[in-house]
């Protein structure tokens, strides 16, 4: 199985902060990597596909990048609303594999 | 507007099965491929498994082969999970979600259905 981590694992930032968030696969994924957005009591909710590739609807703060196996989610500059678990997933090889999850909070 | 609605919560003992489904509309069922993926309280995703509603393709990982069973009613728009032989460690909150395209994101969630075994 192709194992994702992600770092930090919690981050603290405050409102108009840029945050970048890492993960890193286990072996190449190419470009196959997908961000996601979580809040409590939620479903999570796609920013990024394609490592790069910003959902529709998802504000331009988020951006996406990397290839191979390391991958950056930024936000370039935080909003209240985007305090929030945020997941990395590889849809390379099966089984698809998710990362373990940046939590943002306040600081 | 694409809508995935899953029934509600249900409470098992342990060793009994579990079927959750998941309602799809505001889109063509058969032409995307249906994930299932699951949280634990407290904990990360975990992905189940995939379907696709039109050919009945199935995908689930070694972790769960031979407990779950995906399927679909086309007529409906309706896809299923049975996750059979139920512990405590499969108390989680089960999602369907639609496969966007080939990169194989998800851009559609369904509400979540929690799953609680207990005795």
């Amino acid at each position: 199985d192709i194992q994702m981590t992600q770092s930090p694992s919690t981050l603290s930032a405050s409102v108009g902060d840029r945050v970048t968030i890492i993960c890193r696969a286990s072996q190449s994924i190419s470009t196959y990597l997908n961000w996601y957005q979580q809040k409590p009591g939620k479903a999570p909710n796609l920013l990024i596909y394609a490592a790069s590739s910003l959902q529709s609807g998802v504000p331009s703060r988020f951006s996406g990048s990397g290839s191979g196996t390391d991958f950056t989610l930024t936000i370039s500059s935080l909003q209240p609303e985007d305090f929030a678990t945020y997941y990395c997933q590889q849809t390379y090889g099966y089984p698809r594999t998710f990362g373990q999850g940046t939590k943002v909070d306040v600081k | 507007q694409v809508q995935l609605v899953q029934s509600g919560a249900e409470i098992k003992k342990p060793g009994a099965s579990v079927k959750v489904s998941c309602q799809t509309s505001g889109y063509s069922f058969t032409v995307y491929d249906i994930n299932w993926v699951r949280q634990a309280t407290g904990q990360g995703l975990e992905w189940m498994g995939w379907m696709n509603p039109n050919t009945g393709s199935t995908d689930y990982p070694q972790k769960f082969q031979g407990r779950v069973t995906m399927t679909f009613n086309a007529s409906i728009t309706t896809a299923y999970l049975e996750l059979s032989g139920l512990t405590s460690d499969d108390t989680a909150v089960y999602y369907c979600a639609r496969i966007y395209d080939f990169w194989g994101a998800s851009d559609f969630w369904g509400q979540g259905t929690l799953v609680t075994v207990s005795s």
